[in-house]
């Protein structure tokens, strides 16, 4: 079956720090993979995505690349910002399969 | 605009009372609505989809059930709640996009068996 294993947070970060949140995961097939953020009290957002090897997804300065060898799309970001404190979700989607599958969420926090 | 609300935001309900979490979507029309729970310390589980008014599919076994009356409705409930029902709950909906499915996820409900 299906399923993604994502970094265990807590994670404290400095402003301006590097960030690196590592995503692998196993799936029959090509899959679409996902980084949803959750803002305190809001719902998931998509962040970024990638829907075949070597794409590399990005938005607001994250970036994550589908690396079919290793099966892993890590999320970075060069400078983090106190805003950027979410949970971050990696999921993926595959074949015909109309849900996600998600890993168990990264608690970040950025501090000034 | 798409929007999907979803209600309440946070909930206690002692063991054994009854549960209704309500989830309605806007802006698009027959959806693929989704059930998501997330307990503590996991990751968001998938526990019902439905591709139509009184289709409902149900990815694990559990003290929860799911209907949606109306196209743009969908209601998670149980007649009896268990401690082990504690958890983050969220609606999600999606709709084909091009080639590919987008996703649009409701604020979430926390919910504490107590």
């Amino acid at each position: 079956g299906n399923s993604v294993t994502q970094m265990e947070g807590p994670v404290t970060l400095s402003e301006e720090a590097f960030l690196t949140i590592n995503c692998t995961y196993t799936a029959t097939g090509y899959p679409s993979l996902f980084w949803y953020v959750q803002y305190p009290g809001e719902g998931l957002q998509l962040l970024l995505k990638a829907t075949k090897a070597d794409d590399k997804g990005s938005n607001k300065g994250f970036e994550a690349t589908y690396r079919k060898e290793t099966t892993s799309f890590h999320l970075e970001k060069g400078s983090v910002q106190v805003s950027d404190s979410a949970v971050y979700f990696c999921a993926l989607r595959s074949g015909s399969a109309r849900q996600l599958t998600f890993g168990s969420g990264t608690q970040l926090t950025v501090l000034p | 605009s798409q929007t999907i609300h979803q209600w309440p935001a946070t909930l206690v309900q002692p063991v054994g009372s009854p549960l209704s979490l309500e989830c309605t979507v806007e802006g698009t029309s027959n959806p693929n609505l989704y059930w998501y729970r997330q307990a503590a310390g996991r990751g968001l589980q998938l526990l019902f989809y439905s591709v139509g008014i009184g289709q409902i599919s149900s990815e694990v076994p559990q003290n929860l059930s799911a209907s949606r009356p109306q196209d743009r409705q969908f209601i998670l409930s149980s007649k009896k709640l268990l401690l082990s029902d504690s958890g983050f709950y969220l609606c999600a909906w999606s709709v084909l996009q091009g080639r590919h499915y987008g996703y649009t996820f409701g604020s979430g409900t926390r919910l504490t068996v107590v």
